[in-house]
């Protein structure tokens, strides 16, 4: 069935450090966005990205549609960046958006 | 200020007693939907709806209703709540561009616990 995955599920790094989260798609996509969830619960919309490559800040995604994954960027982490990372898919076939499992992500100061 | 509202933002409530949680936006977006999360689930979809008096189903619709009566309105009903719907809840809204841009913008979440 239609699937989206992420990985990994749980990263620990230390403050300055870079990392790049994975997003694997089953099927040809029609959107996808890249989500930060804060520790407060708040879902804030990083990248809207169903192709090629976007930069904001110590921030960028790129998709490889064709290859059917999408991978998000940060540079020089920051505490303020723990949270969950979820990237989110709507597939060509209908309308429904599903959602990875999301990375877990704790910056230690 | 462009947002999504929710209300409310916390409740307890006990099984069967009917409820629902309200969802606005003032964005003027076609596209709303329902998500819940659950740890270790992520969030799943309940129920979207691509224009006024139009809806579906999402992977997760049983037990849940929804209408949308108005544009800016998209209020999620519980007609019977059972313990298993406990989670956090979140409205979202998207706006579709001609190209077939969809880009969602999320409500702070209701988080309901069914006793």
């Amino acid at each position: 069935g239609i699937q989206v995955e992420q990985s990994p599920p749980d990263l620990i790094l230390q403050e300055g450090a870079n990392s790049t989260l994975r997003c694997n798609f089953s099927d040809s996509v029609n959107n996808l966005q890249w989500f930060h969830q804060n520790p407060w619960g708040q879902l804030i919309n990083l990248f809207y990205i169903p192709s090629g490559t976007k930069q904001n800040g110590r921030l960028s995604a790129t998709t490889v549609a064709t290859e059917r994954y999408s991978l998000l960027y940060i540079s020089s982490s920051q505490t303020t960046d723990s949270g969950v990372y979820f990237c989110a898919v709507e597939f060509n076939r209908d309308d429904k958006i599903i959602f990875g499992k999301g990375t877990r992500l704790h910056i230690l100061p | 200020e462009a947002q999504v509202t929710q209300n409310p933002r916390y409740l307890i409530t006990v099984t069967g007693k009917k409820l629902t949680v309200t969802c606005s936006q003032n964005m003027n977006h076609e596209y709303m939907s329902w998500y819940r999360q659950d740890p270790g689930l992520g969030l799943r979809q309940i129920y979207y709806s691509m224009n006024v008096e139009v809806t579906d189903k999402g992977d997760v619709p049983e037990g849940y209703k929804v209408s949308r009566k108005e544009k800016r309105n998209f209020p999620l009903i519980l007609e019977s709540p059972s313990p298993n719907q406990t989670s956090l809840y979140f409205c979202a809204s998207s706006f579709r561009t001609s190209g077939g841009d969809l880009e969602q913008y999320f409500g702070p979440g209701t988080r309901l616990t069914v006793t």
